[in-house]
C-alpha cells in the first residue's frame, strides 16, 4: 500500500510561516490535495492539484511538489490558522490520506 | 448550495454490519464527473479513505478493508449507502461522506463538499 507520511506536529510563531510536509514515494509524480480541519469540524480543502487555491481560501495558504515531498505553506500565520492539516493523494486508483499534521500557533 | 448528511446508528455491536447512508443536495448522482466518497476518522486520529462511486456507478474501494465495504447509490433518491460487515471495536469513528466532482481544468478534484459526519461506536 502506498503511504503518506506527515510530520505529527509542529508550531508557529503568530506571523510567521509555517511549512506542513507530506512525503510519499514519487509523490512528485502525483496531485496532492490539502485538508484544514479544526476541532469538531469538518475537512476543509485549502489546496487541489499541488497549488491551486479554492475560492474563499486566502492567499497566505501555498502548496509545491516535487520528488517525494509536498509542502503546503501558510504564510503570515494567524492564529485562526491553528488546525490540523491532512494531505491527500490517489495511488492506484485508490485514495490515500497523511496520517495529519496539529499546527500549533503560539 | 451543495449539502451532505449522513445518518445511520449511533451504536453498533461487535460482528454486525454497519448501514450508513448519505443524503445530498444540490447535486445530482446522473451527472458527467461527479463522484461521493466515504471518509472515516477514528477519535483523534487521521483521516481514512474508505470508499467512492462514480456518477457511472464505477466503484473503488480501500483495499486494507478486505473486501468489508459496499457502496450503491441511488440517484433518484439522492443517497449513497455504505455497508461494512463485521464490524469491530477499531471501526468506531466519525463517518464522513464527501463530493467531488470532475470538472474543466481540474484532473484531480478534492473532496470539495462534506457532510457534518456522524459518529459510530462499535461496543458491546
Amino acid at each position: 500500500s502506498y503511504d503518506l507520511t506527515q510530520p505529527p506536529s509542529m508550531s508557529v510563531s503568530p506571523g510567521q510561516t509555517a511549512n506542513i510536509t507530506c512525503s510519499g514515494h514519487k509523490l512528485g509524480d502525483k496531485y496532492v490535495c490539502w485538508y484544514q480541519q479544526k476541532p469538531g469540524r469538518s475537512p476543509v480543502v485549502v489546496i487541489y492539484e499541488d497549488y491551486k487555491r479554492p475560492s474563499g481560501i486566502p492567499e497566505r495558504f501555498s502548496g509545491s511538489n516535487s520528488g517525494s515531498t509536498a509542502t503546503l505553506t501558510i504564510s503570515g500565520t494567524q492564529a485562526m490558522d491553528e488546525a490540523d492539516y491532512h494531505c491527500q493523494a490517489w495511488d492506484s486508483r485508490t485514495v490515500v490520506f497523511g496520517g495529519g499534521t496539529k499546527l500549533t500557533v503560539l | 448550495q451543495i449539502t451532505l448528511k449522513e445518518s445511520g446508528p449511533t451504536l453498533v455491536k461487535p460482528t454486525q454490519t454497519l448501514t450508513l447512508t448519505c443524503t445530498f443536495s444540490g447535486f445530482s448522482l446522473n451527472t458527467y464527473g461527479v463522484n461521493v466518497g466515504w471518509i472515516r476518522q477514528p477519535p483523534g486520529k487521521a483521516l481514512e479513505w474508505l470508499a467512492l462511486i462514480y456518477w457511472d456507478d464505477d466503484k473503488r474501494y480501500n483495499p486494507s478493508l478486505n473486501g468489508r465495504l459496499t457502496i450503491t447509490k441511488d440517484a433518484s433518491k439522492s443517497q449513497v449507502v455504505l455497508t461494512m460487515t463485521n464490524i469491530e471495536p477499531v471501526d468506531t469513528a466519525t463517518y464522513y461522506c464527501s463530493q467531488r466532482r470532475i470538472a474543466t481544468g481540474v484532473k484531480d478534484p478534492p473532496f470539495s463538499y462534506w457532510g457534518q459526519g456522524a459518529l459510530v461506536t462499535v461496543s458491546s
